[in-house]
C-alpha cells in the first residue's frame, strides 16, 4: 500500500546501545523528515534530508545519525542510546518546493524507551 | 526564530459545544498553517491547511482560520462530540525553509 511506514512501532533498549529506527516512504516525495515528540516540548526536528544523499540538522540533532541512500529511505540511528533520548519518534515526508502548498505527511511513529 | 504557541494547554467541554482553539505565532512570514489532530499513542492525522494567501478554510464541522499580520490562527469546532477528543496540534511552514514547527498543543476533552 502506498504511504509512510516506520519501524519497529514499539522498542525497548538499554544505554550505551545502537539502535536505527527505519522510515519507508512509496510516494517518491524529494523531502524527509525525523521529528521527535516530547510532553511539554511538541514534535522537535532532528534531521531533514531534501534528495537522496543530502541531509540536514534541524532544532535537536545531538546523538542521531541518519543517511539517504535511497529516494523512499530516511533511517536514523542513535548511536549510543541515552535516557533522554526516550520519546516517541515521527518521520514525514513531502513534496516541499518553496510554496505554500507544501506539506508533510506522518508516519504512526515509533514509540522509543531506553531504560 | 519562529516560535509557535497554543492556548488553552488542555480543554473539558460538555458535549454539544462549540469551541475555539487557538494557536500564534512570531513571524508572520509563512507558506502555510495546518492543524493536526493526535489520538492518544497514535500518529498525526491532517485536519486543515491554511495557504498564506488565504483566510479560512472548512471540513464539515471544523473551520480554521489564519490572521497572518497579527501572527493568530484559530481552529473552531461547531457542536463538539465525544469523538473529538484528542490533542490538536497547529504547525506553522515558515517561508523560506523547509521544516515545520509545531506549537504543544492543546488537549481536548467532550464530555458525553
Amino acid at each position: 500500500d502506498a504511504g509512510i511506514t516506520q519501524s519497529p512501532r514499539y522498542k525497548i533498549t538499554e544505554t550505551g546501545r545502537q539502535v536505527t529506527l527505519m522510515c519507508h516512504q512509496t510516494w517518491s516525495h524529494s523531502y524527509m523528515f525525523w521529528y521527535r515528540q516530547d510532553l511539554g516540548h511538541g514534535l522537535r526536528l532532528i534531521y531533514y534530508s531534501a534528495a537522496a544523499d543530502i541531509t540536514d540538522k534541524g532544532e535537536v540533532p545531538d546523538g542521531y545519525v541518519v543517511s539517504r541512500s535511497k529516494t523512499e529511505n530516511f533511517p536514523l540511528t542513535l548511536e549510543s542510546a541515552t535516557r533522554s533520548q526516550t520519546s516517541v519518534y515521527f518521520c514525514a515526508s513531502g513534496l516541499t518546493a518553496g510554496a505554500s502548498t507544501d506539506t508533510q505527511y506522518f508516519g504512526p511513529g515509533t514509540r522509543l524507551t531506553v531504560l | 526564530k519562529q516560535e509557535v504557541t497554543q492556548i488553552p494547554a488542555a480543554l473539558s467541554v460538555p458535549e454539544g459545544e462549540n469551541l475555539v482553539l487557538n494557536c500564534s505565532f512570531t513571524d508572520s512570514a509563512i507558506y502555510n498553517l495546518q492543524w493536526f489532530r493526535q489520538d492518544p499513542g497514535k500518529g498525526l492525522t491532517s485536519l486543515l491547511l491554511i495557504q498564506s494567501s488565504q483566510r479560512e478554510q472548512t471540513s464539515g464541522r471544523l473551520n480554521a482560520s489564519l490572521d497572518k499580520s497579527s501572527g493568530r490562527s484559530t481552529l473552531y469546532i461547531a457542536a463538539s462530540q465525544p469523538g473529538d477528543s484528542a490533542t490538536y496540534l497547529c504547525a506553522v511552514l515558515t517561508s523560506g525553509t523547509y521544516k515545520y514547527i509545531f506549537g504543544t498543543g492543546t488537549r481536548l476533552k467532550v464530555l458525553a
